[in-house]
């Protein structure tokens, strides 16, 4: 599987924007993108997934590179119930993965209020 | 209520007994993972089926079993608990297993070992 980049660890102000980064330098040209997220005591969370285009829904967008090889998670109002680990996936076309779901070390977004 | 759900969600046991954990899910998805997650290991995949009366071994599957008999269904069960078992279980959903599907994860069950 190709491996994702992210920090270990970002802050943010509760009601700013926050930009999270995934380096995915050897992406291939049929894995899509996802993030997921994981609250305190809780399993994880599915967030937004893409191929190629930006991507919005209402929890969040996300914005891919034109090379493919990083992409960022914005929250654009970030609230305290956002405080959590975000992970970053790569899903590849199929073949063995048989829908694994690899879990990097994801960050740890902290909100202040 | 609609939604994936794991029982119980707490259990403490003893090496070598029988353990079973249960997950539900109500969106009659084909598809149905266990995972576990330990510290400094991210989440790792137990077993998974893609429906009824088919499933498969995924990376750490050694020490469990699973069944299951209804779509809806898939329990987990630890034949004879070691204390490296100890650890938080997740249970999953998907609809399949396209790049573009996303897993739906209960709240988990948190599991020692003594």
């Amino acid at each position: 599987d190709a491996k994702t980049t992210q920090p270990n660890s970002m802050e943010s102000n509760e009601e700013e924007p926050v930009h999270l980064p995934c380096n995915h330098s050897t992406i291939s040209g049929t894995d899509y993108i996802h993030w997921y997220r994981q609250l305190p005591s809780q399993g994880p969370e599915y967030v937004i997934h893409g191929l190629t285009s930006n991507v919005n829904n209402r929890m969040a967008s996300l914005a891919i590179a034109e090379d493919r090889k990083s992409s960022t998670l914005i929250l654009h109002r970030a609230t305290l119930r956002d405080a959590a680990v975000y992970y970053c996936i790569l899903r590849d076309a199929g073949g063995t993965s048989y829908g694994k779901l690899t879990f990097g070390q994801g960050t740890i977004l902290t909100v202040h209020p | 209520d609609a939604g994936i759900t794991q029982s119980p969600r707490y259990k403490i046991t003893e090496t070598g007994r029988q353990v079973t954990l249960m997950c539900h899910q109500t969106w009659s998805h084909s598809y149905m993972f266990w995972y576990r997650q330990d510290l400094g290991h991210g989440l790792r995949l137990i077993y998974y089926s893609a429906a009824a009366d088919i499933t498969d071994k995924g990376e750490v599957p050694d020490g469990y079993v699973v069944s299951r008999s209804k779509t809806e269904n898939f329990p987990l069960t630890l034949e004879s608990a070691t204390r490296s078992q100890t650890s938080v279980y997740f249970c999953a959903s998907s609809e399949g297993l396209a790049s573009y599907n996303e897993q739906f994860f209960g709240p988990g069950t948190r599991l020692t070992v003594l």
